[in-house]
């Protein structure tokens, strides 16, 4: 079945960084969209970033843009998340998803979570 | 950029019919397709609407979606509730960027 595990959350001190990674199978993963979203304790959904089914279109929320990178290894059937100068306010739980861009984003299904805690 | 605008919480009872709206601060409900996700407690999002009123495999036809461009808003209906349908429910669209936007959540208790 199409599944989705992600990796690499943790506690890491503002400014710092971490890596994040989400494994896929049970689908072919070159021919689609993968998306980030985040879920700060209590609160609702954030969308983060999605990237197109070959790397090309890359495209990031404004809270972290230019401190995010979003990126995919089609051949490891992998999606990643390097995530710089880290702020408190980037403490969520990280989702990986399936996105069915271009056309419609919507997402489907959703890995089980990272969580990452920003702080001193 | 737009915003969508969901109740914090809506409440009924077992084997009642419940509507969670969903309203588009800006451009046309229309422009864009709304998805709903379900989120149990402790649990990830789970698609129950997709393209404004597509139920996924797998997902009763108690769940049902609409859009009102009168009202501008998406709405997400559960018939015959059941106690397992208490969860947060999020609406989801996008603009013509593909940026993608979500509302902020309804918690639905039913009791």
């Amino acid at each position: 079945q199409v599944q989705l595990v992600e990796s690499g959350g943790g506690l890491v001190k503002p400014g710092g960084s971490l890596r994040l990674s989400c494994a896929a199978s049970g689908f072919t993963f070159s021919d689609y969209y993968m998306s980030w979203v985040r879920q700060a304790p209590g609160k609702g959904l954030e969308w983060v970033s999605y990237i197109s089914s070959r790397g090309s279109t890359i495209s990031y929320g404004d809270s972290v843009k230019g401190r995010f990178t979003i990126s995919r290894d089609n051949a490891k059937n992998s999606l990643y998340l390097q995530m710089n100068s880290l702020r408190a306010e980037d403490t969520a739980v990280y989702y990986c998803a399936r996105d069915f861009g271009p056309t419609y984003n919507w997402f489907d299904p959703w890995g089980q979570g990272t969580l990452v805690t920003v702080s001193s | 950029n737009f915003m969508l605008t969901q109740p914090h919480s809506v409440s009924e009872s077992p084997g009642k019919t419940v509507t969670i709206s969903c309203t588009r601060s800006s451009g046309s409900i229309a422009s864009n397709y709304v998805q709903w996700y379900q989120q149990r407690p402790g649990g990830s999002p789970t698609t129950v609407i997709y393209e404004n009123n597509q139920r996924p495999s797998g997902v009763p036809d108690r769940f049902s979606g609409s859009i009102d461009s009168s009202s501008n808003s998406a709405s997400l209906t559960i018939s015959g509730l059941k106690t397992e349908d208490e969860a947060d429910y999020h609406c989801q669209s996008y603009d013509n960027s593909n940026h993608v936007v979500f509302g902020g959540g309804t918690r639905l208790t039913v009791l």
